[in-house]
């Protein structure tokens, strides 16, 4: 049973860039979360999508962007690259149970955005 | 705005020590989860603990949630080569679907 898959693994992008990150759900998973992970710090909440929408938000700008599809898979956007958003980004899945405390996440491998 | 401190943010034992990681915070959570992270992986989920005062056990891991429910901890006894890696605290809160991460304690047990 594969679990979460993300793509792709590594990348690297010059500041102004766009780019566009992709997370399969683990099999039976209706909910994706993404991730922010600075080198050393705990992951930051960018999103959650539920049902294709945007369910909540976490503190960043428009710049970062999402969609889910009907099949459950999940993209994140960023546009307009800054040095700052050099991280891993994680994507994360789970079956709706409604609030956090509730959900048991699924951690994809991450995907680690290089901006120059 | 909630905040989930831990500490140490490095700890590195020898094998077959014991160690604990602590988890604060001034805010009451629902449930707070532990979880590891290796290099070039995502986090993994060791546990949940919901109940104020609740202990959990796996294996040589002990989890505490403070009886506020305000703060955790993980103890390790006779800690391994393999329990090396980032350990992350995450507290949830009711009408919430967001996590609130800690920075993380990255453990290092040398052999």
């Amino acid at each position: 049973d594969a679990g979460v898959t993300q793509s792709p693994t590594h990348l690297i992008k010059t500041r102004g860039q766009q780019v566009t990150l992709r997370c399969s759900p683990k099999s039976g998973h209706d909910t994706v979360s993404w991730y922010q992970q600075a080198l050393g710090q705990g992951p930051q909440f960018i999103f959650q999508y539920y049902e294709e929408e945007e369910r909540q938000r976490g503190n960043f700008p428009d710049r970062f962007s999402g969609h889910q599809f009907p099949n459950y898979s999940s993209e994140l956007n960023v546009n307009a690259l800054l040095l700052g958003d050099s991280a891993l980004y994680l994507c994360a899945s789970s079956f709706n149970r409604f609030t956090a405390g509730a959900n048991v996440l699924t951690f994809g491998a991450g995907s680690r955005l290089t901006v120059l | 705005t909630q905040l989930l401190e831990q500490s140490p943010q490095f700890l590195s034992i020898q094998e077959g020590e014991n160690l604990t990681v602590y988890c604060n915070s001034s805010s009451v959570f629902s449930s707070l989860q532990w979880y590891r992270q290796e290099p070039g992986e995502g986090p993994v989920l060791l546990v949940t603990v919901v109940t104020g005062g609740e202990v959990k056990k796996l294996k040589r891991l002990t989890f505490q949630f403070g009886d506020a429910r305000k703060d955790s901890s993980l103890h390790i006894t006779a800690a391994q080569t393999g329990d090396t890696g980032l350990y992350l605290c995450a507290g949830a809160v009711d009408s919430n679907y967001q996590l609130i991460w800690g920075a993380g304690t990255k453990l290092i047990i040398k052999p």
